[in-house]
């Protein structure tokens, strides 16, 4: 049940752009992203909905696809400040449990 | 406004004893759930409250339990503490109302020594 995320690790320098993916076995009715940096608690970025809404964050973008079950995030022009551990977190129904996947490591170099 | 308060902040406990741990959402926020967070397994959902009533429950046994009050704080109790409970607990609240995503709280720290 657990979403299967790629890449596990990405290093860019910044201004590049980076898509990290979620995938799931399941049929979904939302996919949420969060950033988590080092030490601190996940932070909020992102959610997408069945049904094609989508609440957004800053200058960050994201994609579901009902269908395939999968949804990528699509960080444009990185920033220093992107750097983190990206999770995405799949709901199959709605108010059912919050499932995270294992994460994906995002360092930026100046 | 202020944001999901978790205590304690660090912990360490001996094996065999019980934990207690604390979680105030968000004014307004019905919803509470928890996670265990460790480097190997990532964010584990534990369970999750709503107006009091557990709505949701993930795979851990039945040493961990939980329970949300009137007032939507919630607390976790974890008894005969094991060397791999050792973790960071997450605590998230939401409206829980279609759209909206978790805050999470800044989490306890558990030792098991």
């Amino acid at each position: 049940q657990q979403p299967v995320q790629s890449p596990q690790a990405v290093i860019l320098r910044e201004g590049e752009d980076a898509v990290i993916n979620c995938s799931s076995s399941k049929a979904l009715y939302s996919v949420h992203w969060y950033r988590q940096k080092h030490g601190e608690a996940p932070v909020f970025l992102m959610i997408l909905l069945k049904g094609g809404e989508q609440k957004g964050h800053e200058k960050i973008s994201a994609s579901f696809n009902e269908k395939k079950q999968q949804s990528s995030l699509y960080l444009t022009a990185s920033q220093l400040s992107y750097s983190g551990t990206y999770f995405c977190g799949t709901e199959p129904n709605r108010d059912d449990k919050i499932i995270f996947g294992k994460g994906t490591r995002l360092h930026i170099l100046p | 406004k202020a944001g999901v308060t978790q205590t304690p902040r660090y912990l360490i406990k001996t094996r065999g004893q019980q934990v207690t741990l604390s979680c105030s959402p968000i004014s307004g926020h019905r919803s509470v759930s928890w996670y265990q967070q460790t480097p190997g397994q990532g964010l584990q959902f534990l369970f999750e409250y709503f107006s009091e009533t557990q709505r949701n429950k993930g795979n851990f046994p039945g040493r961990f339990s939980g329970r949300q009050f009137s007032n939507s704080r919630s607390e976790m109790n974890v008894s005969t503490l094991e060397l791999g409970d050792s973790a960071l607990y997450l605590c998230a609240s939401s409206l829980a109302s279609r759209g909206h995503g978790y805050t999470f709280g800044s989490g306890t720290r558990l030792t098991v020594v």
